[in-house]
């Protein structure tokens, strides 16, 4: 079976810092990656996914992905990131062509003004 | 805009009672899913749907069971609720994946179950 790991469970940055978080899963063949985030209060929203083609994903709010295969890596960055990006971040992946998707544990940013 | 929506967000229920969780999404898609969210483990699949009718189990099936007796319905039952259920619920849909892509999920709101 296929697992994700977030490597930090809690981040704690000042606004204006860079982000990167780690993603990586367990599944050697091909797959759609995804980053969901969940603001406080708020519902599970996509951040932003992989599918195919250029490793380097951007998505909304200035938040990027880069997909390495090699590292099965799907990591998260942000160069400066905002008060209002405090939320909880959650990496997830699924074997392409199929509809489920794993979850990681998710990784709890919080940015101090 | 995809909606997903949820019957309740907060829900306090008695341990033995049985206790239904409602879903609706209205964009047709396919697939639908419930998950239950806890701090610390992520969301956890506890079974989907891709079809009317039809049901497969998650990570976590037991002490649930589900219900899809319309397209853009989907049901999650806990027969007798026990402590252990206390949680939160999230429902979720998506387009049925296709050949070799597959489809992001959909999100509600969730919903808040404390069982005492």
């Amino acid at each position: 079976a296929q697992s994700v790991s977030q490597h930090n469970h809690h981040v704690i940055l000042s606004e204006a810092a860079s982000l990167e978080l780690g993603c990586n899963y367990s599944y050697g063949g091909t797959v759609n990656l995804f980053w969901y985030v969940q603001y406080p209060g708020q519902h599970l929203q996509l951040l932003l996914k992989y599918f195919s083609g250029d490793p380097l994903v951007k998505g909304i709010k200035g938040f990027e992905a880069e997909f390495i295969k090699s590292k099965f890596s799907f990591n998260l960055r942000k160069p400066s990131v905002q008060w209002s990006d405090t939320a909880e971040y959650f990496c997830a992946v699924t074997r392409s062509g199929y509809s489920t998707l794993t979850f990681g544990k998710g990784t709890m940013l919080l940015v101090s003004p | 805009d995809v909606k997903v929506t949820q019957s309740s967000r907060y829900l306090v229920k008695r341990t033995g009672e049985k206790v239904f969780l409602e879903c609706v999404q209205d964009m047709d898609h396919e697939n639908m899913f419930w998950y239950r969210q806890d701090p610390g483990l992520g969301l956890r699949l506890i079974y989907f749907s891709y079809d009317v009718k039809m049901k497969e189990k998650g990570d976590i099936p037991e002490g649930y069971s589900v219900s899809r007796e319309k397209k853009e319905r989907f049901s999650l039952i806990l027969e007798s609720a026990s402590t252990n259920q206390t949680s939160m619920y999230l429902c979720a849909s998506s387009t049925a994946a296709t050949g070799k892509s597959s489809y992001e999920q959909y999100f509600g709101p969730g919903t808040r179950l404390t069982v005492t």
